[in-house]
């Protein structure tokens, strides 16, 4: 997964505070998106992005908020963390006219 | 909608024998077909893709996965499963663009 950097990989949030995930990619693919990853559901887009100043909701974005400044870096924020948003983060990122799409190594997040 | 079914939620097989992990998909033009591994803890690693052409697809560590279109499937298959195979595989689907459809998940477990 060299080129997609997620940060933190581990996280530990109480109800109701905020955070940042952070996702970085250097292959200045002009698509990003935010997976999260549940038992038995597979992965579901939350939020994704075409290129810079442009985001765009997915199957799951309530909760969440993206924007995209640059094309390296698509941030996810939780305004304000639920338990049930504890789940496992994906970045992915693809280049515009391919179709392949690359993770990241994924961000563990829990909130109690 | 598109939607990917992965009918086997867990999978044993013994180490040395065959392996075939079910996919069926639903779409309704040409999809682009993917099979993805995750070992426990760890990102998603891309074992191969179908775009076009050859319906029978190669890929990473022996894998290998065909494309039935009158099936809607695109099972992957590998001739002698080792140990370290035992992960979760998910089949996605995405049109051209950049939102992947993902299966809920087969994990293999392999018998010594």
């Amino acid at each position: 997964n060299a080129g997609v950097t997620q940060t933190p990989k581990f996280q530990v949030l109480k109800t109701g505070q905020s955070m940042t995930l952070q996702c970085a990619q250097d292959m200045n693919h002009e698509y990003m998106s935010w997976y999260r990853q549940d038992p038995g559901m597979g992965l579901r887009l939350i939020h994704y992005s075409v290129g810079a100043g442009i985001t765009d909701q997915g199957e799951v974005p309530n909760g969440y908020n993206v924007s995209r400044s640059t094309t390296e870096d698509f941030p996810l924020r939780l305004l304000s963390a639920a338990p049930s948003q504890t789940s496992v983060y994906f970045c992915a990122t693809q280049r515009g006219g391919e179709n392949t799409i690359y993770f990241g190594e994924g961000s563990w997040l829990t909130v109690v | 909608a598109q939607s990917v079914t992965q009918p086997d939620i867990h999978i044993t097989v013994s180490e040395g024998a065959s392996l075939e992990l079910r996919c069926n998909y639903s779409y309704g033009a040409t999809p682009y077909l993917f099979w993805y591994v995750q070992s426990p803890g760890q990102g998603l690693q891309l074992l191969l893709k179908y775009f076009s052409g050859d319906t029978l697809v190669q890929g990473i560590k022996g894998f290998e996965a065909e494309f039935k279109r009158s099936q809607s499937s695109f099972n992957l298959r590998k001739p002698s499963v080792h140990w370290s195979d035992a992960a979760e595989y998910f089949c996605a689907v995405t049109d051209s663009s950049y939102k992947l459809i993902f299966g809920s998940g087969t994990r293999l477990l392999v018998r010594p």
